[in-house]
């Protein structure tokens, strides 16, 4: 019963690296989601999808770039790191208008 | 633009006492509503969502949620709070594939 898998928990990097965060979820759900959390300013979309094959970009997507080339995961990845980047990363997935469903979370500290 | 606000950053409460969490939004046709709570290091749990019919919701924990149309809020309530419910509260509106979050509202509780 695991509901939203993210890979990794915790990552440092250094300014310009990149790396891929990895969402993956069970649930058989059309849509997922990458959100970023920072203090003081709730969560805010990156990107999502509504299904296999589609991506679409949220509220702050500059910098990220998604993947969804299979229905149960979906890539967040940073080409270039920059410091500004270094937040909390929520994955979510959900069926239409029905709530979403959060994984624990990736804490990402560019240095 | 649709919007959530919620006017509160910090709220404390003594343990025994009642709560209410307020949240404004606004949005142009029947608003799909969320209230999701996040402890610390976790991911958000759906606490309770309002989508048509009674405006008084149940949720889990103890917690419930009614939504006025004529103010444009779905405040959430409960009327003892346990120091377990110390958390972030964030309330949430559907928007066309995706949710508008509030920037949140911290609760604290004192024994």
């Amino acid at each position: 019963n695991a509901g939203v898998t993210q890979t990794p928990k915790f990552r440092v990097l250094k300014t310009g690296q990149s790396m891929t965060l990895l969402c993956a979820q069970d649930m058989n759900h059309e849509y997922m989601y990458w959100y970023r959390q920072d203090p003081g300013m709730g969560l805010r979309l990156i990107h999502y999808s509504v299904g296999e094959g589609t991506t679409a970009k949220g509220e702050v997507p500059d910098g990220y770039n998604v993947s969804r080339l299979k229905k149960q995961n979906f890539l967040l990845g940073l080409e270039s790191a920059a410091p500004s980047q270094t937040s909390v990363y929520f994955c979510a997935s959900s069926q239409g208008k029905q709530p979403q469903h959060f994984g624990d979370g990736t804490r990402l500290s560019i240095l | 633009a649709q919007s959530v606000t919620q006017p509160d950053i910090h709220i404390t409460v003594s343990e025994g006492a009642s709560l209410e969490l307020r949240c404004n939004y606004s949005y142009g046709a029947t608003p799909y509503l969320f209230w999701y709570v996040q402890s610390p290091g976790q991911g958000l749990q759906l606490l309770l969502k309002y989508f048509s019919g009674d405006t008084l919701v149940q949720g889990i924990k103890g917690f419930e949620a009614e939504f006025k149309r004529s103010q444009s809020s779905f405040n959430l309530r409960k009327p003892s709070v346990h120091w377990s419910d110390a958390a972030e509260y964030f309330c949430a509106v559907h928007n066309t594939d995706k949710l508008i979050f509030g920037t949140g509202t911290r609760l604290q509780v004192f024994p």
